[in-house]
């Protein structure tokens, strides 16, 4: 069974910051990009960035450009979110989500995604 | 960046009722579109990708149209599970985004 597994929920005071966890299990981690999304609470999703876990390439939203670090551990197939000098409108849930396509695959099955963790809750509040 | 816009906001049907859901593109996607599924409190289920292809196990009565800048999910015939935000979500260009989403609620 493909899982991914995040960290748990988060306080967060304004200007600190966060790091959420994701960990891969039932396939190969390092044979699907792994995507970061978040939810302000009532709105809709919003894309962050993915990382390759290979060679641990990046590409992010503008937005999150300079801002957001997306790392990895392949020996133990997890992904890692960090977001500094946190604000209130940070406040989210945050999805790691595996994208659809393989590494390597001759198809272009690229950038969906097909496998979500349950998602990490983060409040900034003083 | 491509901007999605969906429509209508909500709409309020009843079981077995038809549900059509468009989604238009700021530019055209080609078929680079999918939609996904997500109830209170979940995360997004992908349903559809490139447009019409529907995800492992998804019912047949879902399915996907449309190409270029507007793109349709439909749902032939509503089940109580399938009321749900449903979003949109192209690749065609970085960023990846999606659209504002539509909640489909019992009438």
């Amino acid at each position: 069974q493909v899982l991914l597994v995040q960290s748990g929920a988060e306080m967060i005071r304004p200007g600190a910051s966060v790091k959420v966890s994701c960990k891969a299990s039932g396939y190969a981690f390092t044979g699907h990009y792994m995507h970061w999304v978040r939810q302000a609470p009532g709105q809709g999703l919003e894309w962050m960035g993915w990382i390759h876990p290979v060679t641990g390439d990046t590409k992010y939203a503008q937005k999150f450009q300079g801002w957001v670090t997306l790392t990895r551990d392949t020996s133990i197939s997890t992904a890692y979110m960090e977001l500094p000098r946190l604000t209130s409108d940070d406040t989210a849930v945050y999805y790691c989500a595996r994208d659809r396509g393989e590494l390597g695959s001759p198809y272009y099955d690229y950038f969906y995604m097909d496998v979500w963790g349950k998602g990490t809750t983060v409040t900034v509040s003083s | 960046e491509i901007v999605l816009t969906q429509s209508p906001a909500t709409l309020s049907l009843s079981p077995g009722e038809r549900a059509t859901l468009s989604c238009r593109a700021s530019q055209s996607l080609g078929s680079d579109l999918a939609w996904y599924q997500q109830k209170p409190g979940q995360a997004p289920r992908l349903l559809i990708y490139d447009t019409s292809n529907r995800a492992t196990g998804l019912p047949a009565r879902f399915s996907g149209s449309g190409s270029g800048t507007d793109f349709t999910l439909t749902i032939s015939s509503l089940e109580p599970e399938d009321f749900a935000v449903y979003y949109c979500q192209q690749r065609s260009a970085w960023p990846l985004s999606f659209g504002g989403g539509t909640k489909v609620e019992i009438k």
